[in-house]
């Protein structure tokens, strides 16, 4: 079965740091690009990061460029989330999707699937 | 930055057909895919590439995309239909991907 699973969240202070990982099994994981995607409090989706296959290609959403970061390690099957200088805005919660991708630079595919999330909450 | 615009609601009686649209500048030059997502669920992929279904989507979901607008079809609509319904396509002129506001499907 195909499968990702996020950890990580939590309830961290203003400023703060948290690192999010997902966690891909039932397929070759070195073969696919991933993304986080993050939901609000009763909103709707948000892209946040996406990164290749290779790790040649990573972007961000402005909200979020400078504070982020995204990697992966394909030994280990895993994508990460590295979130610095938090604010209240970025409580969501963060889910990991697979896509496929194609061309230079890439250009990712629909998402499927999606895990089933990670809360982060950020609050004094 | 490009902006998708859903309705923000729809609402159709059961066994009648929903039509949830997503509009773009030029959308239908972009591959559209759009996933459904019930309350404290993750989001699933119902259509992709503007038209296609994944395996096990019922054949009742359906999509069209042209012009300015891209339309998801639920036809025959069941109570498990209900959820929000997101479009989402890939930007390429700022290489990343936009999501469209979301529609709240109530099925009546």
């Amino acid at each position: 079965e195909v499968q990702l699973v996020e950890s990580g969240g939590g309830l961290v202070k203003p400023g703060g740091s948290l690192r999010l990982s997902c966690v891909g099994s039932g397929f070759t994981f070195s073969s696919y690009s991933f993304n986080w995607v993050r939901q609000a409090p009763g909103k709707g989706l948000e892209w946040v990061s996406s990164i290749s296959s290779s790790s040649r290609y990573k972007y961000y959403a402005d909200s979020v460029k400078g504070r982020f970061t995204i990697s992966r390690d394909n030994a280990k099957n895993s994508v990460y989330l590295q979130m610095d200088s938090l604010t209240a805005e970025d409580t969501s919660i963060y889910y990991c999707a697979r896509s496929r991708q194609e061309g230079i630079p890439v250009t990712m595919r629909w998402f499927d699937p999606w895990g089933q999330g990670t809360r982060v909450t950020v609050s004094s | 930055s490009y902006v998708l615009t859903q309705p923000p609601s729809v609402s159709v009686a059961p066994g009648q057909t929903a039509r949830i649209t997503c509009g773009g500048d030029s959308i239908g030059t972009y591959s559209v895919h759009w996933y459904h997502q019930r309350p404290g669920q993750a989001p699933v992929v119902v259509v992709y590439d503007d038209s296609d279904r994944p395996s096990g989507i019922p054949e009742r979901f359906s999509g069209s995309n042209s012009g300015h607008t891209a339309t998801l079809t639920i036809s025959s609509v069941e109570a498990g239909d209900e959820g929000d319904y997101y479009c989402h396509i890939w930007y390429s002129r700022r290489d990343h991907p936009v999501f469209g506001g979301g529609t709240s499907l109530t099925v009546l």
